[in-house]
């Protein structure tokens, strides 16, 4: 079937830790997975993806990890900052390319204390 | 940067009454889509539209939903008898290939 769902609902972390939000997919055909941050009263925002023939993918304090044996993705956030609290959704593509509809995992909402 | 707007922010409507959101998707685009997510869940394909039909749509999408593309710039979700569980926020979406750019949204609350 076609699921993305996530394991943690919330993450609490300090200020300048380092961040790990995971996500389990369910469709093995998927060869596209996306990270968006959503903030309060905002859209989806773009934050990295990455295609199913890489493992992993780095942007600017963001790493992206995509292990296909256990079909886990996760988004590492490096030292993490209070803008980067917002609910943080993984999604898939299952038929690949960005012009197919994404399938959003549940969010996991991202807590950062001072 | 180029980003895709919507209005209104906010849409407030009496159950069975017709409405229309809007939105501008990024200029180069090709690809467009609407979204919905109802409070508090997650966000849920409506449907994708390309060179000037629909691809793909989804449960949700029924013959209460339609989509048009009047010009060269707007891309219109249209709900002709609304219902109360229609109320949620509606996200448009773009892209050229990938990835998918979304705008922020408009509330749609059905009295």
């Amino acid at each position: 079937g076609e699921s993305v769902g996530l394991h943690l609902p919330t993450l609490s972390v300090q200020e300048g830790d380092n961040s790990i939000i995971n996500c389990a997919y369910s469709n093995s055909a998927s060869d596209y997975f996306i990270w968006y941050k959503q903030e309060s009263g905002k859209g989806p925002q773009f934050i990295i993806d990455i295609r199913s023939n890489m493992d992993k993918r780095q942007g600017q304090r963001v790493t992206v990890l995509l292990n296909k044996t256990v079909k886990h993705l996760s988004l590492q956030i490096a030292a993490t900052q209070p803008g980067d609290s917002a609910v943080y959704f993984c999604a898939e593509n299952g038929k690949g390319g960005g012009y197919n509809k994404l399938i959003f995992g549940a969010g996991t909402r991202l807590a950062v204390h001072p | 940067e180029p980003e895709v707007t919507q209005t209104p922010s906010h849409q407030v409507t009496q159950m069975g009454q017709e409405v229309i959101l809007r939105c501008v998707p990024i200029s180069n685009h090709l690809y467009f889509y609407w979204y919905r997510q109802i409070l508090g869940q997650k966000v849920e394909f409506l449907v994708s539209f390309y060179n000037n039909e629909i691809s793909e749509k989804s449960e949700i999408f029924d013959d209460q939903f339609s989509v048009e593309r009047p010009d060269g710039s707007n891309f219109t979700l249209k709900i002709r008898s609304t219902k109360l569980e229609d109320s949620a926020m509606y996200f448009c979406a773009s892209s050229g290939n990938q990835p998918q750019h979304f705008g922020d949204g408009t509330r749609l609350s059905i009295l």
